[in-house]
């Protein structure tokens, strides 16, 4: 298997555009998870979907975020509009069954100038 | 206080040296992971453990659940062992992960 795919692997954009980033999970694998990572505030989960279902979305900073799974295999994290506080990097990550190891994808490096 | 707290923060050791990584939460959990990030940004997930010890190569994991803390140990470090590495729990509710700020490795040779 391919692993967790993530595109774009960058993405420079200016303030105010839309920005979509994609994931392709593991197949097979139930649970798809978004997180972002920043040098201030480390990893952290934005939202998981459980069989493409959206379960947990506390993390999602605000209005702007939004993401979709419209089937087990895609899913997209939209900012709209960017802003420069939005820089960091977004990582999606997959896991087979409730509690198993979660395999993370590369990541997309996010620039908002 | 971080629900997840690392210790150390930074650490520097030469070759062969062995090393450990602490961790502890203050919530109730039902896995503990951890993970290892390279200096290119990619990460991977070393074990997955809820209860006593886990051995894969130079790499061991401990838990005490009832003390809630684990430590990740390294023998015979080497320095393609520098990484970050970084501990998170899932807590006993959900399938959310809460992640340790990572404990950044330098091994010198």
């Amino acid at each position: 298997d391919a692993g967790v795919i993530q595109s774009p692997r960058h993405e420079v954009t200016e303030m105010g555009q839309e920005v979509t980033l994609r994931c392709k999970p593991i197949s097979g694998h139930d649970y798809l998870f978004w997180y972002r990572q920043t040098m201030m505030r480390g990893l952290e989960l934005l939202i998981y979907f459980n069989n493409n279902v959206p379960i947990d979305d506390s993390g999602m900073p605000e209005d702007r975020f939004s993401a979709k799974m419209p089937n087990a295999s895609f899913s997209t994290l939209k900012i709209q509009p960017s802003e420069p506080r939005d820089s960091a990097v977004y990582f999606c990550a997959s896991a087979l069954t409730h509690g198993d190891t979660q395999y993370f994808g590369p990541g997309t490096r996010l620039t908002v100038l | 206080k971080n629900e997840v707290e690392q210790s150390p923060q930074n650490l520097t050791a030469q070759e062969g040296e062995f090393i450990t990584i602490n961790c502890s939460y203050s919530v109730g959990i039902s896995a503990l992971h951890w993970l290892q990030q390279h200096p290119g940004g990619g990460i991977v997930s070393l074990f997955m453990l809820s209860s006593g010890k886990k051995k894969h190569g130079r790499l061991i994991a401990t838990i005490n659940i009832q003390e809630k803390h684990s430590s990740l140990h390294i023998t015979a470090s080497h320095p393609r062992d520098s990484a970050v590495y970084i501990c998170a729990v899932k807590e006993t509710s959900g399938s959310r992960l809460t992640f340790g700020e990572g404990t950044q490795l330098t091994v010198n040779p």
